[in-house]
């Protein structure tokens, strides 16, 4: 199976900050990266797809980049909306592994 | 509006069983793969089951093989998880969602709001 590693696993942000998360697979899986978002007690929701591109509806201060083993999803300027806990999910083989999650806090 | 209402989920004891349905509406269901995810209490995602349009593809998670089936009638739109031989592992919300066939890349577009299935004694 794929593992997937997200950093960091949590972090502190305040409103306005720019903030990077990474993900990195033990085997290459190409662009066949997805990045979902989730609230307390809510599903997830699709951010962005195939490593960079953005999903319907979601703002344009959500960014992927990446490829290979090595992903960064970058949100410019947080919102208070933004605060959540955030997943990496390869599709590149089954089982389709998710990272372990990484949760923006309030500073 | 794409809809995914999952139901089914409860209480049950260890060994028992559950069925999981999923009834989805807004969308041409037969035309799309679907997929079972599940998230224990305080836990990450976990990617459960997957079955194609005609049901002709079906896989599962290591850890559910030969304990869980996955199902679906496209005349219905409704996808289901039949839950055999549950274990205390198996407490989770269960999410089913609608995979976008893609290039590259496959992604999960929708989801649904999740059931929580307890399993304890």
């Amino acid at each position: 199976d794929i593992q997937m590693t997200q950093s960091p696993s949590s972090l502190s942000a305040s409103v306005g900050d720019r903030v990077t998360i990474t993900c990195r697979a033990s085997h290459t899986i190409s662009t066949y990266l997805n990045w979902y978002q989730q609230k307390p007690g809510k599903a997830p929701k699709l951010l962005i797809y195939a490593a960079s591109s953005l999903q319907s509806g979601v703002p344009s201060r959500f960014s992927g980049s990446g490829s290979g083993p090595d992903f960064t999803l970058t949100i410019t300027s947080l919102q208070p909306e933004d605060f959540a806990t955030y997943y990496c999910q390869q599709t590149y083989t089954i089982p389709y592994t998710f990272g372990q999650g990484a949760k923006v806090e309030i500073k | 509006e794409v809809q995914l209402v999952e139901s089914g989920g409860g209480l049950v004891k260890p060994g028992g069983s559950l069925r999981l349905s999923c009834a989805a509406s807004g969308f041409s269901f037969s035309s799309y793969t679907m997929n079972w995810v599940r998230q224990a209490p305080g836990k990450g995602l976990e990617w459960v089951s997957s079955i194609s349009t005609r049901s002709i593809s079906i896989y599962y998670a290591d850890s559910v093989k030969g304990r869980f089936t996955i199902s679906r009638d496209n005349a219905k739109n409704s996808l289901y998880l039949q839950m055999n031989s549950l274990r205390a592992e198996d407490t989770a919300v269960y999410y089913c969602a609608r995979v976008y066939t893609s290039s590259p890349g496959d992604y999960f577009d929708y989801w649904g709001q999740g059931t929580l299935v307890t399993v304890s004694s």
